[in-house]
């Protein structure tokens, strides 16, 4: 079992350009979430799936949207990428017992 | 508003020594907690959970964690460190019946040999 995959692991991006990060798991977990880590903040929450079909905003969802493309797979997309967006972003999943489980992470910078 | 506090920002112990990272919360109701540890260049690993019951909860890695709801806190410890625990830890938090995890802004350890 592979658990919390993430791509790509390291992404450059100029000012206004677009991507999306990917995220999959193996886990068969219902809720899968997005965050972002930035240094003396901890982790914060930019979006939640508690289910296959339902998204939903966390705390800092400006600037991100999200897809969940079926159980597997929930993807972060930054629409036009801002300096203040240079993060390091974790993708995560939640099991029947509350236990979260997180991805590698994707290390973000943004010029 | 729900949030978690960890009040040191850095802690450095010698190896061998014990450790004590703090952890407090402000939810209106008990909520869940978590501790998570993180090395360098890697996610997030569980070390141990309380939901309710026994307020002391052991974890892996040799850690444990005390709830007191008269302090609203969940401190994690450690009898004695290895140089492998230094790493970032993170107190996190959440509504049992809410699907959002609060974290703490985390507590590096730095272990001396």
């Amino acid at each position: 079992n592979a658990g919390v995959t993430q791509t790509p692991k390291f992404q450059v991006l100029k000012t206004g350009q677009s991507m999306t990060l990917q995220c999959a798991q193996d886990m068969n977990h219902n809720s899968m979430y997005w965050y972002r880590q930035d240094p003396g903040m901890g982790l914060r929450l930019i979006y939640y799936s508690a289910s296959e079909g339902t998204t939903d905003k966390g705390e800092v969802p400006n600037g991100y949207n999200v897809s969940r493309l079926n159980k597997r797979e929930f993807s972060l997309r930054l629409e036009s990428a801002a300096p203040s967006q240079t993060s390091v972003y974790f993708c995560a999943t939640l099991s029947l017992n509350n236990e979260q489980f997180f991805g590698p992470g994707t290390r973000l910078t943004v010029l | 508003a729900q949030s978690v506090t960890q009040p040191d920002i850095h802690i450095t112990v010698s190896e061998g020594a014990s450790l004590e990272l703090r952890c407090n919360y402000s939810y209106g109701a008990t909520p869940y907690l978590f501790w998570y540890v993180q090395s360098p260049g890697q996610g997030l690993q569980l070390l141990l959970k309380y939901f309710s019951g026994d307020t002391l909860v052991q974890g892996i890695k040799g850690f444990e964690a005390e709830f007191k709801r008269s302090q609203s806190s969940f401190n994690l410890r450690k009898p004695s460190v290895h140089w492998s625990d230094a790493a970032e830890y993170f107190c996190a938090a959440r509504r049992s019946n809410d699907y959002k995890l609060s974290f703490g802004a985390g507590t590096t350890v730095t272990v001396r040999a």
